[in-house]
């Protein structure tokens, strides 16, 4: 069975700090592949990366990265000079095989303050 | 951009009637997703089918709820009868990969209230 643990429910910065929010992953697959999702307060799921389980290069977006590592079976994302329009829901996700389906974690609600 | 439409956005509706939402997948995707979020559950997979065909519909409560796939462009989730319980928002995704490696793209939900 896949699980997805995002165990911090709540963050709260202050505008321009760095953050990062955590993802830890279960799965007995060998392929497999992590996703980010941004639920923003309007309340739709905006796609903001995929990785599969054979690239662990770490990707960089703008003020978005990614670190993956099969180690510790953590995809970690962390926005750098937050800003306000960053608050949302963040939900990191697993899909494997040829299944498609998304297993979610709970969620990590981001808070950015002026 | 291509984007997946789900209607209605809102639907409000007394316990026992049916509900009826739809979706139609970004066009040329062959995979349809219907997932469910409430607080409590946060996000669950209810059903999801490839070429119209059903693959899974193991998170869906047989009694109440079916989904189905009348052609390419229409996916449908219902619920006869809806109770209270069903109150959450139901996010239609598709993709057009065969296998998991391509990210689902999502609509904007139907957000749904059982009195």
């Amino acid at each position: 069975a896949q699980k997805v643990t995002q165990a911090q429910t709540e963050i709260s910065v202050v505008e321009k700090e760095d953050v990062t929010l955590d993802c830890v992953y279960e799965t007995r697959d060998t392929t497999y592949y992590l996703f980010w999702y941004k639920q923003p307060p309007s309340g739709e799921l905006v796609f903001l990366i995929r990785r599969n389980s054979f690239d662990e290069q770490n990707e960089i977006s703008g003020r978005y990265s990614w670190n993956f590592q099969k180690s510790t079976s953590s995809f970690n994302f962390t926005i750098t000079a937050s800003q306000v329009v960053d608050s949302a829901v963040y939900f990191c996700a697993l899909s494997t095989g040829t299944a498609s389906k998304l297993t979610f974690g709970t969620g990590t609600r981001l808070q950015v303050t002026l | 951009d291509a984007r997946v439409t789900q209607t209605p956005r809102h639907k409000v509706t007394e316990m026992g009637q049916e509900v009826t939402m739809r979706c139609q997948p970004i066009l040329g995707h062959n995979t349809v997703f219907w997932y469910r979020q409430t607080m409590m559950q946060g996000l669950e997979l209810l059903a999801y089918f490839r070429n119209r065909a059903p693959l899974d519909d193991s998170g869906m409560p047989k009694d109440r709820f079916s989904a189905e796939m009348p052609d390419a462009t229409l996916a449908t989730l219902k619920i006869q009868p809806s109770e209270p319980r069903d109150s959450a928002v139901y996010f239609c995704a598709s993709t057009g990969a065969a296998d998991s490696d391509q990210p689902q793209h999502f609509g904007d939900g139907t957000r749904l209230s059982i009195l």
